[in-house]
């Protein structure tokens, strides 16, 4: 069974930093292209970025709002992704969920998500 | 940015009837080269992260119900719950994965 934990979110004063960690469990962690998405409170989601796997080159792509402030990455020997958030702004505040990107064959899209973790940015 | 726009914001159908919803991309999303549409739809319960519903437009994902079909190719895409159940109120999204940022449309809240 597909399993993603998120941990790390919590309250952080507008300009600072947090990093939400992702453990990945009941697949190959190693092959799989993960992504991040969020949800502000009472709001729609937004895609914030993807990480492809090693093999695949390991490059990532960021939405403008996050990118140059955020830098997602992963540890294949931990199963881990991260999300490294810097100068955090009031609007960063949102459940960021971790997600696995087209994890199944011939599959398109998110095909699985994890329960999320609550950021939020307020002094 | 490719944007997703959804429509209507938000629907009320009695039980066992259909529910239409549609989502417009401000660019093409078919791809040629492999006749596939790169569009997804998810449903999000209240208090519960999202659930993949069908992909590449119209095909679902496993498990699930039968009664949720998508189509549309292009720019203009529709899911369909042909009889609405109490379990289907949620808020229902696409998203284009055809060129980052993988955008979503605003979300289409389902309601009985």
């Amino acid at each position: 069974e597909v399993q993603l934990v998120e941990s790390g979110g919590g309250l952080v004063n507008p300009g600072g930093s947090l990093r939400l960690s992702c453990v990945a469990s009941g697949f190959t962690f190693t092959n799989a292209w993960m992504s991040w998405v969020r949800q502000a409170p009472g709001k729609g989601l937004e895609w914030v970025g993807r990480i492809k796997s090693k093999r695949d080159g390991g490059t990532t792509d960021y939405a403008a709002p996050v990118k140059d402030r955020f830098i997602i990455s992963r540890d294949d020997s931990k199963n881990t992704l991260y999300v490294q958030m810097y100068t955090l702004k009031t609007e960063d505040t949102a459940v960021y969920y971790c997600t696995t990107w087209a994890l199944a064959p011939d599959i398109g899209g998110i095909d699985y998500w994890g329960q999320g973790s609550l950021v939020t940015v307020s002094s | 940015d490719i944007v997703m726009t959804q429509s209507p914001d938000s629907l009320a159908v009695s039980l066992g009837e259909r529910a239409t919803i549609n989502c417009k991309s401000s660019q093409n999303i078919f791809f040629s080269s492999n006749n596939r549409n790169y569009l997804a739809w998810y449903q999000q319960i209240p208090g519960r992260p999202p659930k993949l519903l069908i992909y590449w437009a119209f095909t679902r994902e496993s498990g699930v119900p039968d009664r949720f079909s998508g189509s549309g190719s292009g720019t203009d895409f529709t899911l369909t719950i042909s009889s609405l159940q109490a379990e289907d109120v949620a808020v229902y999204y696409c998203q284009q994965y055809y060129s980052s940022p993988f955008t979503f449309g605003q979300g289409t809240r389902l309601e009985i």
